[in-house]
């Protein structure tokens, strides 16, 4: 595997579930991210793990726990989602932040869909 | 808040023309920006990444410029094929305190018809 992976590619889920997403990267970076687009909106940032620590949390409801258990992996789980979360959430990783040079890399994404 | 505006929202040309797509910002104190292309349903592909202190990053037929003092960035390809044909999306990343955020425009859906 190379690059940014993510599974499930496609998730159909109830409003009452607990489901997570899975992404690993395979590039040695240090800071991960997890991304929410919605049809004909931008792409907004949910979290950010930077050396395996929460540096971001843009507001995000509870419904939605982020976990890093190591730089490599970073996981999305959910509970007690809403209809309006179906969505493609996107996972990616840079080297460091803080770089002028640091460009991000993202995974195919998921495509999550709320019952 | 960073805002990014990306004109025009769509562009069909025929193939084998060079074109042009836009980015503007709000906040010119970046640290970079980046060029993405997204086919549909699918994850980001980057495609250029210029530094604050940079004008412009070419690969292949691919130009990207950056005028940080204005807050605008310009995407040119050149010799258009079919292949190209997907959503351009341009990212400049601010500091936010201790953050470095991406702010993604709506993008730029690009149709080049053989």
């Amino acid at each position: 595997e190379t690059g940014v992976t993510q599974t499930p590619r496609h998730l159909v889920m109830g409003m009452t579930n607990k489901k997570s997403l899975k992404c690993e990267q395979h590039l040695g970076h240090n800071a991960m991210y997890w991304y929410k687009q919605s049809a004909k909106k931008p792409l907004e940032l949910m979290f950010v793990y930077n050396f395996k620590e929460q540096t971001e949390n843009n507001s995000v409801p509870s419904r939605f726990s982020p976990e890093c258990p190591n730089s490599s992996h970073l996981f999305l789980h959910l509970h007690t989602l809403q209809p309006e979360d179906s969505a493609l959430y996107l996972c990616a990783s840079s080297q460091d932040p803080g770089l002028a040079f640091d460009e991000q890399f993202f995974g195919p994404g998921t495509r999550l869909t709320v019952l | 808040k960073q805002e990014v505006t990306q004109i025009p929202a769509a562009l069909s040309v025929p193939e084998g023309e060079n074109l042009v797509l836009n980015c503007s910002f709000t906040d010119s104190a970046i640290y970079n920006l980046q060029w993405f292309r997204q086919d549909p349903g699918k994850g980001l592909t980057s495609l250029l990444l210029i530094q604050s202190s940079q004008r412009e990053q070419t690969s292949g037929r691919l130009n990207a410029s950056l005028d940080k003092s204005s807050g605008r960035s310009t995407l040119y390809i050149a010799a258009s094929q079919p292949g190209d044909s997907a959503t351009y999306l341009c990212a400049p990343k601010n500091s936010g305190g201790s953050n470095y955020k991406l702010t993604f425009g709506k993008g730029t859906l690009l149709t080049v018809n053989p």
